[in-house]
């Protein structure tokens, strides 16, 4: 019930696509979603987060939608650029809860193409 | 510039040998953390302290230890116990444990057998 699911495990997008990568979660006391954007050799670093109590955050091309009641939250970015190539991490805080850990997903590796 | 500093970048560890992970943060933040990252398994955590002085043991935290004896200094050791050490260490902090804040991480050690 602590995990978070994510996919897909890499994706490949052209210049100027959009890429998505999905979470899903079980624990429905989570209530903290950050995004984390880690390049080769460099400690992540938090992209862009949410709370459940709003559907959609948008800031620049990165865009995180939100659904409550399916447990899923998912990264958009918009106008891929060669620059976003990087491993993408979703997790899941119980923020105030008795466990009180940031759970994080599996990672997705995008590579945008040229 | 504040931030966290890891060292060394690279380490090798022999047989039966301990070896220890520097951790640094000028952020005067009160919460640090460890992680151990592989391959397709995201980042699971193996230490954290909320307080100089108090530390808990995270999921993977077999083999490791730690201690906090400075606000701005979390040193990892992993000991001869940890059978399979090779992996991406990364240190994080936040200004309070398992916050909202977002945590900031080092750009890590990559700790390798000899």
């Amino acid at each position: 019930q602590q995990q978070v699911k994510q996919s897909p495990q890499s994706l490949i997008v052209q210049k100027g696509g959009i890429s998505i990568i999905n979470c899903a979660y079980e624990n429905t006391a989570f209530d903290y979603f950050p995004w984390y954007q880690q390049f080769p050799g460099k400690g992540p670093a938090l992209l862009i987060a949410i709370r459940p109590d709003v559907s959609e955050k948008k800031e620049g091309r990165f865009t995180i939608s939100f659904n409550k009641s399916a447990k899923q939250f998912s990264l958009h970015i918009m106008d891929s650029q060669p620059g976003d190539s990087a491993t993408y991490f979703c997790a899941a805080l119980d923020y105030g809860g008795a466990t009180n850990k940031l759970i994080f997903g599996t990672g997705t590796l995008l590579a945008v193409q040229p | 510039d504040g931030g966290i500093t890891q060292s060394p970048k690279y380490l090798f560890r022999k047989e039966g040998q301990n070896v220890t992970l520097s951790c640094e943060q000028n952020l005067n933040h009160d919460a640090m953390y460890w992680y151990r990252q592989d391959p397709g398994q995201g980042l699971r955590l193996i230490y954290y302290s909320q307080i100089v002085n108090d530390f808990q043991k995270g999921d993977i935290a077999e083999g490791y230890s730690v201690s906090r004896e400075k606000k701005e200094s979390f040193p990892l050791t992993v000991t001869s116990a940890q059978k399979n050490p090779t992996a991406f260490y990364l240190c994080a902090s936040t200004d309070r444990a398992f916050s909202n804040q977002p945590q900031h991480f080092g750009d890590g050690t990559r700790l390798s057998i000899l």
